[in-house]
């Protein structure tokens, strides 16, 4: 079945220090690919869609330039947290799907335990 | 617009016990339905899908029947186990293909 890869899984760093998280689909292409944030025993929160070669399309009050997205292959999103701060500590998912069709699911990586001291 | 309501938590139940999440949606046209499961400290996994009306989907003991009479995807499973404790989210997928998922429903299975 469809696998999505997420690295690192957990991060712990200072306050300030830009971290990367990244996003894999191992055996699919994916033009689209979405990175989730969720806080603890909540639903996930989208907060923005990945185009492969194009900007992201960040969702309301998501600032765009705190969260840095790149999507430069067909296999590899990248979300990167720009000078975190404690409130920026988080679970960090992504998913891809693997068509552009209703009926397709979206696969999700295991998600990123972000601290920020 | 589109909408997933799923009934709140949590949900605790004995092994071997008859399991039942409520989902109700809202959308337009013919959405495609999911059932995901987020075991702690993970990412989600799809359980199952279905994709039309009367549509069922199955996998692990688990199903949902796609209702559209009553706009429901209602997971169930026979006879719980420990391992079954997890949050279950449900979602739709609709014609623009926007995913719309639950808040969630956590559930804890007890020897």
């Amino acid at each position: 079945g469809a696998v999505v890869s997420q690295h690192p899984s957990r991060v712990i760093c200072k306050s300030g220090t830009s971290v990367k998280i990244e996003c894999r689909s191992l055996d699919f292409q994916a033009t689209t690919m979405f990175w989730y944030r969720q806080f603890p025993k909540q639903s996930l929160m989208l907060m923005a869609t990945s185009n492969e070669g194009s900007k992201a399309t960040y969702e309301q009050g998501v600032e765009k330039d705190k969260f840095l997205i790149n999507h430069a292959s067909l296999t590899l999103s990248t979300l990167t947290v720009t000078s975190a701060h404690p409130e920026d500590s988080s679970f960090y998912i992504c998913s891809a799907r693997e068509g552009q069709i209703s009926n397709q699911p979206q696969h999700f990586g295991d998600g990123t335990r972000l601290s920020i001291l | 617009g589109d909408s997933v309501t799923q009934m709140e938590g949590p949900v605790t139940l004995s092994e071997e016990a008859f399991l039942t999440i409520n989902c109700t949606y809202t959308a337009t046209g013919y959405p495609s339905l999911f059932w995901y499961v987020q075991y702690p400290g993970e990412g989600l996994q799809l359980l199952l899908k279905a994709t039309k009306a009367d549509d069922k989907g199955s996998n692990k003991g688990f199903e949902a029947t796609y209702r559209k009479e009553t706009t429901s995807f209602h997971l169930e499973k026979g006879s719980v186990q420990v391992s079954d404790s997890a949050v279950y989210f449900c979602a739709l997928s609709d014609i623009g293909n926007q995913f719309y998922f639950g808040t969630g429903t956590s559930l804890t299975v007890i020897p």
